[in-house]
């Protein structure tokens, strides 16, 4: 299996441009996860998903951000209009279990920039 | 709401030498405990999980113990490579529902050939 796989690797956008970022999960895990993580803050939970469902999105920030799951192998998370606080690296992660608190695996992450 | 410290927050060995890395929580009422290694510019790559249930759980020359009582994990590695070297997070699981997940800001690890 070719692991959790996210895109871009890099994006470099202007403050308030609309950036998406895109994740394909591990083939038959039934969670998907989406975090940033900043020098200040670590690592933050955003939202997650099971079974392509939102379950919990407390974490994000505010309502210029929002994810969606269309189907099992596939989900975004956009930033519209993106912040220069924004900046981070944005992880995407899968589990084979129904629980956050499951082994989780990691995409590479989408580190983004905006001036 | 659990917090989770990892001291000392960089460290230097010389290879060949076995180390510590230690993990406290303040709730003892945890789910479970997963260590993770990032290496720079990637995700994170889980090593090990030990269950509320367990004492340890051992994977090559790595061994990770957990005292609930006291609130403390440790990740031992023995006979350290460079290749080991790398920014190492503990992640506590909340035991409320099975569905948070508390991370550790992470001890950044060099060994020295």
């Amino acid at each position: 299996d070719a692991g959790v796989i996210q895109s871009p690797r890099h994006e470099v956008t202007e403050m308030g441009q609309e950036v998406t970022l895109r994740c394909k999960p591990i083939s038959g895990h039934n969670s998907l996860f989406w975090y940033r993580q900043t020098m200040m803050r670590g690592l933050e939970l955003l939202i997650y998903f099971n079974n392509n469902v939102p379950i919990d999105d407390s974490g994000m920030p505010e309502d210029r951000f929002s994810a969606k799951m269309p189907n099992a192998s596939f989900s975004t998370l956009k930033i519209q209009p993106s912040e220069p606080r924004d900046s981070a690296v944005y992880f995407c992660a899968s589990s084979p279990g129904q629980y956050l608190a499951e082994k989780l695996f990691f995409g590479s992450g989408t580190q983004l920039s905006v001036l | 709401k659990q917090e989770v410290t990892q001291i000392p927050a960089a460290l230097s060995v010389p290879e060949g030498e076995n180390l510590v890395l230690n993990c406290s929580f303040t709730d003892s009422a945890i789910y479970n405990l997963q260590w993770f290694r990032q290496d720079p510019g990637k995700g994170l790559t889980s090593l090990l999980l030990i269950q509320s249930s367990q004492r340890e759980q051992t994977s090559g020359r790595l061994n990770a113990s957990l005292d609930k009582s006291s609130g403390r994990s440790t990740l031992y590695i023995a006979a350290s490579q460079p290749g080991d070297s790398a920014t190492y997070l503990c992640a506590v699981g909340d035991q409320t529902g099975a569905n948070n997940l508390f991370f550790g800001t992470g001890t950044r690890l060099t060994v020295i050939p």
